[in-house]
């Protein structure tokens, strides 16, 4: 069965540096990957997807994430961290048609001023 | 488009006592998805349905839930009797769900509703 890792539950970055976020899945058939993003009190909404056509997706507000199919990863990442990104992350696989997704346990991000 | 309306988005009730939480999907999307998101557990699958047909409902913690879709505009989501530990953010998620296409489709939340069992 497919399923995602996200290593560390908590990530705090200082404004303006690098944020990485990482997950690593677990699939057996060439999977379908997505980042979403969830702010206090409010539902997921779609950050990007890999769905093959590149191995480096760029998503809303800045965010990117590469596919490395050696490394079973989909990290996601952004150049400079604003005080508007603190929110949880949660990466998640799809590897059958018309089936949920498989989400990630999250990782929240924190920024500091 | 209004994306996924989900009431009431909190519901604060004693224990015991039956909770329904409703759901509307996008219009035009076949596939509907029931979450429960909790501290402890994160997110968790609890039911989905694609046209109208529940296709599998193991996520269902136990026979106090159940879940509805009469039509393909609405869905509910019933616990009775609620106990304390179904206190958590219930989400619902509606996707396309085209023929085909199913691997690339998104997942669109709505805003969920907040349980307190008390």
């Amino acid at each position: 069965a497919q399923s995602v890792t996200q290593l560390g539950s908590h990530v705090s970055v200082s404004e303006g540096a690098l944020v990485l976020l990482r997950c690593n899945y677990s699939s057996s058939v060439p999977p379908y990957l997505f980042w979403y993003v969830q702010y206090p009190n409010q539902g997921l909404q779609l950050l990007l997807k890999y769905t093959s056509a590149a191995t480096l997706v760029k998503g809303i507000n800045g965010f990117e994430a590469e596919f490395k199919k050696s490394e079973t990863s989909f990290h996601l990442t952004k150049p400079s961290a604003h005080m508007s990104d603190a929110a949880e992350y949660f990466c998640a696989v799809r590897t059958s048609g018309n089936t949920p997704l498989v989400f990630g346990k999250g990782t929240r991000l924190s920024v500091i001023a | 488009d209004a994306g996924v309306i989900q009431s009431p988005r909190h519901e604060v009730t004693e224990m015991g006592q039956e909770v329904t939480l409703r759901c509307k999907p996008i219009s035009g999307h076949n596939s509907l998805f029931w979450y429960r998101q909790t501290m402890m557990r994160g997110l968790e699958l609890l039911i989905y349905f694609n046209n109208n047909v529940p296709i599998d409902d193991s996520g269902m913690p136990e026979d106090r839930f159940s879940a509805k879709m009469p039509n393909a505009s609405f869905s509910t989501l019933k616990i009775q009797p609620s106990e304390p530990r179904d206190s958590a953010v219930y989400f619902c998620a509606s996707s396309p769900g085209r023929a085909g296409r199913g691997y690339e489709e998104e997942q669109y939340f709505g805003p969920g509703t907040r349980l307190t069992v008390t």
